[in-house]
């Protein structure tokens, strides 16, 4: 069967650094996702993993490990504007992909 | 600029009634997505297509159907709407390749069955 897991909620604080794990099961992968979600918005797009090791995008950066069927998300220098839903997202067999429930974040003052 | 386009931001429809969701892309995409989204479920896939007139079954696609006569255009086709169909649909696209990667979502129908 197919699963996928990352935490319901995290909370941080304005200027820290938070990581938002993925564990995922699927039949066939080819990569990892993840997108970002505010609130009444639509799902955007924010990075991709095909092969084992660490994505840098200003500051966020996306981690995967094939072998352990693990991801991360990283994001540093926590902005008020950070706070919304993320999701990771495994692609699979024909061009499928998975999105979970996502991870709900709450950046603090 | 990319863009995916939905017929309605909010819907109200009574139970049987038949509904028609369009999504519309301007960036040339092979493949195009239905999603649905609730809460605590995350989204989950209805149907896709990865070229004109064709289509495959995602997690979910009983009580939908899809058509795809134009490759900018993807619809979406509740044969007889029920309340368990209240939700928020998303659309979404992207290039064949490029489907390992990024989706292009757009910015969703919020459809209520009464």
């Amino acid at each position: 069967g197919q699963s996928l897991e990352q935490p319901s909620e995290v909370t941080a604080v304005e200027g820290a650094i938070v990581q938002i794990n993925c564990t995922y099961q699927t039949s066939g992968f080819y990569g990892l996702s993840w997108y970002q979600q505010h609130d009444g918005g639509a799902p955007t797009f924010l990075s991709y993993n095909a092969l084992d090791g660490l994505e840098e995008t200003g500051r966020f950066s996306s981690f995967l490990s094939r072998s352990d069927s693990y991801g991360y998300l990283l994001l540093q220098e926590l902005q008020m504007k950070d706070s919304a839903s993320y999701f990771c997202a495994p692609h699979t067999e024909g061009f499928k992909t998975i999105f979970g429930a996502g991870t709900r974040l709450f950046v603090k003052a | 600029d990319v863009k995916v386009t939905q017929s309605s931001r909010y819907l109200v429809k009574r139970t049987g009634e038949k509904v028609f969701l369009e999504c519309v892309q301007d960036m040339d995409h092979e493949n195009m997505f239905w999603y649905r989204q609730d809460p605590g479920l995350g989204l989950r896939l209805i149907y896709f297509s990865y070229d004109v007139k064709m289509k495959e079954k995602g997690d979910i696609p009983e009580g939908y159907s899809v058509s795809r006569e134009k490759k900018e255009r993807f619809s979406l086709i509740l044969e007889s709407a029920s309340t368990n169909q209240t939700s928020m649909y998303l659309c979404a696209s992207s290039f064949r390749d490029g489907g390992l990667g990024e989706q292009y979502f757009g910015p969703g129908t919020r459809l209520t069955v009464t």
